[in-house]
């Protein structure tokens, strides 16, 4: 089946610094990404959902200045932390839909962000 | 924003025995799927039933839904210990758009 890849995996920072964590689709195109955040011992949440070429889609309550999403390519999404606080510290999922908009959705393996 | 509610919350069996487990939703949907996630692990698909489904097996997995009711359950036979993990059911409501989780069932099964 299709593959999504997150990287890093997991990451450590100290807080006021920036991070990146990458989303590819690595053996399909993707013209829509999702990004889910997920506290522990919680579900997944929505943030918002990458389109490529075109401004993201933020749920209600992200904040788009401090996650700064850019879908630059049909396999590649990002998503930067911005000026990242221990409350950030969380579990970062993205999913990617094969095939267009009826396409089946793949999940990346997550990234997990500590915040010092 | 999510759209499923799970119950219970928690679970906790004896291996041999099956598990149940709910979700109810909120708005019309183009199929419901279940998911599992192994502690500080990533999301694994279980099974995927889609609105004009009934009732789908995949092994020792059982998943039903009533459209009527917003409903889905998800029912694990003969469980073992290898299935203690989070099952969040997620619902697909427009194409083209994300999956909205349910809160999850923590599953726990002892040996």
């Amino acid at each position: 089946g299709a593959v999504v890849s997150q990287h890093p995996s997991r990451v450590i920072c100290k807080s006021g610094t920036s991070v990146k964590i990458e989303c590819r689709s690595l053996d399909f195109q993707a013209t829509t990404m999702f990004w889910y955040r997920q506290f522990p011992k919680q579900s997944l949440m929505l943030m918002a959902t990458s389109n490529e070429g075109s401004k993201a889609t933020y749920e209600q309550g992200v904040e788009k200045d401090k996650f700064l999403i850019n879908h630059a390519s049909l396999t590649l999404s990002t998503l930067t932390v911005t000026s990242a606080h221990p409350e950030d510290s969380s579990f970062y999922i993205c999913s990617a839909r094969e095939g267009g908009a009826a396409g089946e959705l793949f999940f990346g393996e997550g990234s997990r962000l500590t915040v010092l | 924003s999510q759209q499923g509610e799970e119950d219970p919350q928690a679970l906790s069996i004896q291996e041999g025995e099956n598990a149940t487990m709910n979700c109810s939703y909120k708005t019309s949907i183009n199929n419901l799927q279940w998911y599992r996630q192994n502690s500080g692990r990533g999301l694994v698909h279980l099974i995927l039933i889609r609105s004009n489904e009934r009732e789908k097996h995949s092994g020792r997995l059982r998943v039903t839904l009533d459209t009527s009711k917003k409903s889905s359950s998800l029912l694990i036979t003969a469980s073992r210990a290898a299935d203690t993990a989070s099952y969040f059911c997620a619902t697909d409501t427009q194409a083209g758009t994300a999956l909205i989780f349910g809160k999850g069932t923590t599953l726990s099964v002892s040996s």
